[in-house]
């Protein structure tokens, strides 16, 4: 069965450094996202893509943030100077369609990467 | 804003107990709620969804009604086993848009036998 697979699965860097979290989306999928959780709080949005684009992005997903889909397989976020409240775990999702009427499209999740900025 | 509410955990049940996880939701517009499940050292998999008011979405036993006029969307399981524990993640997406989800705190799951 197709999954969403995520590279690395547990990232430690320090404050001040980049970090490039990978992920693998679904073959045929168009839409892509990354979530992230900070340890006991709730998993919350950061940013979608399709078409080559950010569709939405939430406030989170600042300047130090940035997303890109380099080669038609891989969807990357990178965290330019990461700080301390970076830690979390990190992760993506993709969808195969959007159907607007329905408002509904199931995502599918990776297992995640863990991040920890010393 | 849009915003979902779950019960507290962690809820630790014996083996073949009734569980109910409470969640509810603010919302504009009539949004789609989901269902999903965190086992250890997985991903986020979608349990169950309903995309609009009186749906009932099931899966594996467990069945969440779609209230709009309590705005809610319980959790619920008549018999749970061991294999159950896990984190619960109540969401929704607005309608419209690009449907990223708004998920709650999430609800540990701990069954014993």
């Amino acid at each position: 069965e197709p999954e969403v697979t995520q590279t690395p699965s547990h990232q430690v860097t320090q404050m001040g450094q980049e970090v490039i979290l990978r992920c693998v989306p679904i073959s045929n999928h168009l839409y892509f996202y990354w979530y992230r959780q900070i340890l006991g709080q709730k998993v919350e949005f950061l940013v979608s893509f399709y078409n080559n684009e950010i569709s939405e992005k939430s406030e989170i997903f600042d300047d130090q943030f940035s997303v890109e889909r380099p080669d038609g397989s891989n969807f990357t976020l990178k965290i330019r100077s990461t700080k301390l409240e970076d830690s979390a775990m990190y992760f993506c999702a993709s969808s195969d369609s959007l159907r607007m009427r329905s408002s509904y499209n199931e995502q599918f999740f990776g297992p995640g990467t863990r991040l920890t900025v010393l | 804003g849009n915003s979902v509410t779950q019960m507290e955990g962690p809820v630790t049940l014996s083996e073949e107990a009734f569980l109910t996880i409470n969640c509810t939701y603010t919302a504009t517009g009539y949004p789609s709620l989901f269902w999903y499940v965190q086992y250890p050292g997985e991903g986020l998999q979608l349990l169950l969804k309903a995309t609009k008011a009186d749906d009932k979405g099931s899966n594996k036993g467990f069945e969440a009604t779609y209230r709009k006029e309590t705005t809610s969307f319980h959790l619920e399981k008549g018999s749970v086993q061991v294999s159950d524990s896990a984190v619960y993640f109540c969401a929704l997406t607005r309608s419209g848009g690009y449907n990223k989800l708004i998920f709650g705190a999430g609800t540990r799951l701990a069954v014993h036998p």
